[in-house]
């Protein structure tokens, strides 16, 4: 069982629609990160939270520690937020290293 | 704004042969790593740097990998006898600090692709 789980893996909507990414995981952390990876492959930190809620833009990320379950939503998406969103989190006991989701692929269409 | 660079963007190599990937991480940052990510398949943690000595790494990590900061600025990763399915995308990132409660983002460069033929 992986450690980090993202749903949807696929999403596809249209310009202006409210999006929502999952993640779930199974290990106590100490940070989680939503991460953007863009069609070139760089990776782009968007968020990194451990409790409550993060807004940046139209992003939004929420952490709910207990049901260990993270959620980020994009408000008035748009064809350039298409890219894979990944979900990446650092567990306890101070480790370093993140474990990554498999990434939820978003296309935007206009 | 400060960020991590990689070198070369693309690398390609004949198996068996050494390859060196190159990583200039943000220059107040002590914490150094690289993940790769094979073509369709999720990011892997390989290796964490600390205070000029590997702090953590994993399975991947084996003998055929070593790490190095040869200087105050760059940051290497060396596969001696590359594989075929060292393919793969490489990236490197560094922190300021990890550990304790005090979280720090990781900050990635935008990645080597090594071709393996």
């Amino acid at each position: 069982k992986n450690e980090v789980e993202q749903s949807p893996q696929n999403l596809t909507a249209q310009e202006g629609e409210f999006i929502t990414i999952n993640c779930s995981y199974s290990v106590g952390i100490s940070a989680l990160h939503w991460l953007q990876q863009h069609p070139g492959g760089g990776i782009v930190s968007l968020f990194m939270l451990s409790s409550g809620k993060k807004k940046h833009g139209r992003l939004i990320a929420t952490i709910n520690i207990q049901e260990k379950h993270s959620s980020l939503h994009i408000t008035a998406s748009h064809p350039r937020d298409s890219a894979v969103y990944i979900c990446a989190v650092r567990a306890l006991r101070g480790a370093q290293k993140l474990v990554f989701g498999q990434g939820t692929r978003l296309t935007i269409n206009p | 704004e400060p960020e991590v660079t990689q070198t070369p963007s693309h690398q390609v190599t004949q198996m068996g042969q050494e390859v060196i990937l190159r990583c200039v991480p943000i220059s107040n940052h002590l914490y150094f790593y690289w993940y790769r990510q094979i073509l369709g398949q999720k990011v892997e943690f390989l290796v964490s740097f600390y205070n000029n000595e590997i702090s953590e790494k994993s399975e991947i990590f084996d003998d055929q990998f070593s790490v190095e900061r040869p200087d105050g600025s760059n940051f290497t990763l060396k596969i001696r006898s590359t594989k075929l399915e060292d393919s793969a995308m490489y990236f490197c990132a560094s922190s300021e600090r990890a550990g304790g409660g005090g979280n720090q983002p990781q900050h990635f460069g935008d990645g080597t692709r090594l071709s393996i033929l």
